[in-house]
């Protein structure tokens, strides 16, 4: 069973430009999470996606977002990149709906550098 | 809000040693889980363990086990028989279930992580 995948691994862009990551979750899985990752600031929750619907979003400026499709894969976008927006770009799957918690299997991660 | 803190920034551990990883949290909800998260160099997270709160039973897995004293609000990771392949980032994270559309929403508040070092 193919894992999380992410794409591209590796990017680098410069101040003013945009981006877009990519997130094929896990077969099955319906919820795509998307986590930001730097030194200073650790782990952050950015958005969660489920049927196409963002149905949580962290604390983030408009100049992200993102949207997932109807096979559940999900992008994520930067406009006007800062410097500040360089880290690792974490996306999460998971079994969506139930009461509990369900588990969050993360991909390998979008390594973006801003210049 | 909640926060998640873990206090101890590096660790280090002689193979086959059992070392234990700190956990704080503070929340006023009763229902909630709790999860430890590792993150090798290769950069991949991977579920640890879990804890459901309602439980007072500590979670267990193979190696890993955790002491979660609610009233306390701590959690902590115990590894036992610590292999060279544990040496990684431990994320303590702590997760309310918020029902949204479609269910329990899956936003996960992580602790600042805690450097492991398994040495031989």
């Amino acid at each position: 069973k193919a894992g999380v995948t992410q794409t591209p691994r590796y990017l680098i862009k410069t101040r003013g430009q945009q981006v877009t990551l990519s997130c094929s979750p896990i077969s099955g899985h319906r919820s795509v999470s998307w986590y930001q990752q730097t030194p200073g600031q650790g782990l952050q929750f950015l958005f969660e996606y489920f049927s196409e619907t963002q149905r949580n979003k962290g604390n983030f400026p408009g100049r992200f977002s993102g949207r997932q499709f109807s096979n559940s894969r999900s992008e994520m976008n930067v406009s006007t990149l800062e410097l500040g927006d360089s880290a690792l770009y974490l996306c999460a799957s998971s079994l969506a709906g139930g009461l509990g918690a369900n588990v969050l299997t993360f991909g390998a991660g979008s390594r973006l550098t801003v210049l | 809000a909640q926060t998640v803190t873990q206090s101890q920034p590096e660790m280090s551990v002689q193979e086959a040693e059992t070392v234990t990883l700190s956990c704080t949290y503070d929340t006023s909800e009763s229902n909630y889980y709790l999860f430890w998260y590792k993150q090798p160099p290769s950069r991949q997270m991977i579920l640890v363990i879990r804890q459901e709160a309602y439980k007072q039973q500590n979670a267990t897995e193979n190696r890993f086990s955790v002491n979660f004293q609610k009233a306390a609000k701590s959690f902590s990771l115990k590894i036992s028989d610590s292999q060279l392949g544990d040496t990684a980032m431990y994320f303590c994270a702590f997760m309310k279930p918020e029902f949204n559309y479609g269910g329990a929403t899956n936003k996960l508040i992580f602790g600042t992580g805690t450097l492991l070092a398994v040495q031989p």
